[in-house]
């Protein structure tokens, strides 16, 4: 049973750098699944962030691409997402998730970490 | 980006109660549309995949339905665990995109 945990820090400063890595555990990373980031603010909806393949072959929201990275480390079997230059604005719990392709129609999360909090304060 | 609408974006039933909530996209979709429930500090949960295909685990009350631009997840007849927050997700086109959000509470 493939699980995902994420962790770094639960504060961070503005106009710094976010850094949140998701542990694969029950499974290899190095499989047919994208890998993705979703964030939430707080009461509000689901934003998809961005996703990464074992490959490195990665894709961003436009909206976030030009302070978004995602990376992959298979020999840790754990990918991580970086976001610079941080306001307020990207106070929220950060969930990574698992891409399954259906086949005809589409991918879907289907195996999502319990999410972190991060909060952007000084 | 495809936008994504749900309508209403809250409902209030009670158990036993046939409940839908319908989602629209901006521009057609085929069938690349997702369903997800959310407990408030849990994690979203898949119930529904390519509009109409059910999870696996998850209950047969869950269904879903519509192509193109319209669909529809129904509860057949709701149960206490249901009482949450649905979100629709299209994966036809990056960034895939959710929707508001549907809350359904008690009545």
């Amino acid at each position: 049973q493939v699980q995902l945990q994420e962790s770094g820090p639960g504060v961070v400063k503005p106009s710094g750098t976010l850094s949140l890595t998701c542990a694969v555990s029950g499974g290899s990373i190095s499989t047919s699944n994208w890998w993705s980031w979703v964030r939430q603010p707080p009461g509000k909806g689901l934003e998809w962030i961005g996703e990464i393949f074992h490959t490195g072959d990665t894709n961003y929201n436009p909206s976030l691409k030009s302070r978004v990275t995602i990376s992959v480390d298979k020999s840790k079997n754990q990918f991580s997402l970086k976001l610079t230059s941080v306001t307020a604005a990207d106070t929220a719990v950060y969930y990574c998730a698992r891409g399954e392709n259906s086949g005809n129609y589409g991918v879907f999360s289907d195996i999502w970490g319990q999410g972190t909090r991060v909060i952007v304060s000084s | 980006d495809i936008q994504m609408t749900q309508s209403p974006s809250s409902l209030s039933a009670s158990v036993g109660d046939r409940v839908s909530i319908t989602c629209r996209a901006s521009h057609g979709i085929s069938r690349y549309l997702n369903w997800y429930q959310q407990k408030p500090g849990k994690a979203p949960k898949l119930l529904i995949y390519a509009a109409s295909s059910l999870q696996s685990g998850v209950p047969l009350r869950f269904s879903g339905s519509g192509s193109g631009t319209d669909f529809t997840l129904t509860i057949s007849s709701l149960q206490p665990e249901d009482f949450a927050t649905y979100y629709c997700q299209q994966s036809d086109t990056k960034p895939f995109t959710f929707g508001p959000g549907t809350k359904v509470d008690i009545k």
